[in-house]
């Protein structure tokens, strides 16, 4: 079974400002597909990014980016300019032929 | 077009009681999954089926669980007995195809707690 380990369980930003989470996986294979999810208090589960381990760019969609480091196994989410509707749990989630998922951040977002 | 609709969002019952929770997916995705999210064990995946197969049910708990995909338009999570350690939310998702370049898209969920 695949292990994905985020290490943080929570995190503070104030508004405006930047935040990094942290994730890392185990695994032996070459391909596979890394997403960060987001679950707001309403406890819906919303895509956020994806990234193909096969790509070098790291994937960017508005705020939010990726540090995809392959060969250490690392994939690390930034929130730049962060609103107060960033404030909620963020999963990293690991897919080769199905999703396994990390314990969660929680990150609040203060005025 | 409509996500991933999972009922009811809510279900209380008490514990020995059938307990059957639904799921549509979206219209023209052949995957679907269902998830438990526990504080102790976080998101986990239970079952998935292609095309109405169940493919891999090897995260059901135990026999108290099961899973139908009678058609391509509905599935359901059906518990019998239930018990209290049941309790947790459960997550519908489908996805076009079981590929991870196709995201898996969620529904909102139903919290089921076991008195």
């Amino acid at each position: 079974a695949q292990t994905v380990t985020q290490s943080q369980p929570e995190m503070s930003v104030q508004e405006a400002e930047t935040v990094t989470l942290s994730c890392t996986y185990d695994t032996s294979e070459s391909n596979y597909y890394l997403f960060w999810y987001k679950q707001p208090p309403s406890r819906q589960m919303i895509l956020v990014i994806r990234q193909e381990a096969y790509k070098q760019q790291n994937a960017t969609e508005n705020r939010f980016s990726v540090n995809f480091q392959k060969a250490a196994k690392s994939f690390s989410l930034k929130i730049s300019d962060s609103q107060l509707g960033d404030t909620a749990m963020y999963f990293c989630a690991f897919y080769d032929y199905k999703l396994s998922f990390g314990a969660g951040t929680t990150v609040t977002v203060r005025a | 077009d409509a996500g991933v609709i999972q009922s009811p969002r809510h279900e209380v019952t008490e514990m020995g009681q059938e307990v059957t929770l639904r799921c549509k997916p979206i219209s023209g995705h052949d995957y679907l999954f269902w998830y438990r999210q526990t504080m102790m064990r976080g998101l986990e995946l239970l079952i998935y089926f292609n095309n109405n197969v169940p493919i891999d049910d090897s995260g059901m708990p135990e026999d108290r669980f099961s899973a139908k995909m009678p058609n391509a338009s509905f599935s359901t999570l059906k518990i019998q007995p239930s018990e209290p350690r049941d309790s947790a939310v459960y997550f519908c998702a489908s996805s076009v195809t079981g590929e991870g370049n196709q995201p898996q898209h969620f529904g909102d969920g139903t919290r089921l707690s076991i008195l």
